[in-house]
C-alpha cells in the first residue's frame, strides 16, 4: 500500500528562482498538511487542507508561499522567488478524519520529504 | 497557546539500558498525544495515539503514558536499531472552527550504542 510520495526528493535551485513540490496523499484520506523542518525552528505546519479546502494558511511565511490542492489525490506547494532562507526539508503529511472537527483524531502519516537548497 | 516541550534534547544509552523521555504539554482540551519516530533523511513515523490520562500503549520494547500535563515514552532493553529521532505532537480542542492542526515538540535524539 503506498504510503504519501513527495517528489521531487532533493532540489537544488538558485536566489529568485520558482519551486515547485509536489504531493500525492494516501488514496482516501480527507486532510493534508505542509510541514517545514530545520534544525532551528524544528516541525513547523505550513498550510492544511480538509477535503481540498485549505483550513489554516497561517503558517505560511510570506506571500512568496502559495499551495494549491486542485483534487483529492494531489497538492503542489509553489515558492516563488526562492530565497536561501527558505532551506530546509519540505514535508507533506495525510490523514483521514472520521468526523470533521468535533472528534476527529488527526493520526497523520509523513512522505519522505523534499531537501531544498536555494543558493 | 498550545506548547510542547520534551526532554532531554539527546539522550545517549548503552544497548539494554533502560531509559524514558519526556513530552510535556499545555493544551486547550487534548484531544489527542501522538508520539513519531524519525530517523535520519525520512519523515516521522507515526507510533502511537494517547487519547486521555492514565491511557498507556506499547509496540515492541516502546511504551507511552500519558497524564494531563505530559507523556513519557519508555524503552525497554534498547537497541541500537532505536536510534533516532522521537517527536512528540498535541492536537488540541475545538476552537471556534474545526482544526486538526499537530503541535510538534523539538524531539529527543536518542542514540543505544552496542
Amino acid at each position: 500500500d503506498a504510503g504519501v510520495i513527495q517528489s521531487p526528493r532533493h532540489e537544488v535551485t538558485e536566489m529568485g528562482q520558482e519551486v515547485t513540490l509536489r504531493c500525492k496523499p494516501i488514496s482516501g484520506h480527507n486532510s493534508l498538511f505542509w510541514y517545514r523542518q530545520t534544525m532551528m525552528r524544528g516541525l513547523e505546519l505550513l498550510i492544511y487542507f480538509n477535503n481540498n479546502v485549505p483550513i489554516d494558511d497561517s503558517g505560511m511565511p510570506e506571500d512568496r508561499f502559495s499551495a494549491k490542492m486542485p483534487n483529492a489525490s494531489f497538492s503542489t506547494l509553489k515558492i516563488q522567488p526562492s530565497e536561501p532562507r527558505d532551506s530546509a526539508v519540505y514535508f507533506c503529511a495525510s490523514s483521514l478524519l472520521w468526523n470533521m472537527g468535533l472528534a476527529g483524531i488527526n493520526e497523520q502519516f509523513f512522505g519522505p520529504g523534499t531537501r531544498l537548497t536555494v543558493l | 497557546e498550545d506548547q510542547v516541550t520534551q526532554s532531554p534534547e539527546a539522550l545517549r544509552l548503552q544497548e539494554g539500558e533502560s531509559s524514558s523521555l519526556n513530552c510535556s504539554y499545555t493544551v486547550s482540551g487534548l484531544r489527542g498525544l501522538f508520539w513519531y519516530r524519525q530517523d535520519p533523511g525520512k519523515g516521522p513515523e507515526f507510533l502511537f495515539t494517547l487519547y486521555s490520562a492514565g491511557e498507556e500503549k506499547e509496540k515492541e520494547r516502546l511504551k507511552a503514558t500519558l497524564t494531563k500535563k505530559e507523556s513519557f515514552l519508555h524503552i525497554t532493553a534498547p537497541k541500537p536499531e532505536d536510534s533516532a529521532t522521537y517527536l512528540c505532537a498535541v492536537q488540541g480542542g475545538f476552537k471556534g472552527g474545526a482544526t486538526n492542526k499537530l503541535i510538534f515538540g523539538t524531539g529527543t535524539l536518542l542514540a543505544v550504542q552496542p
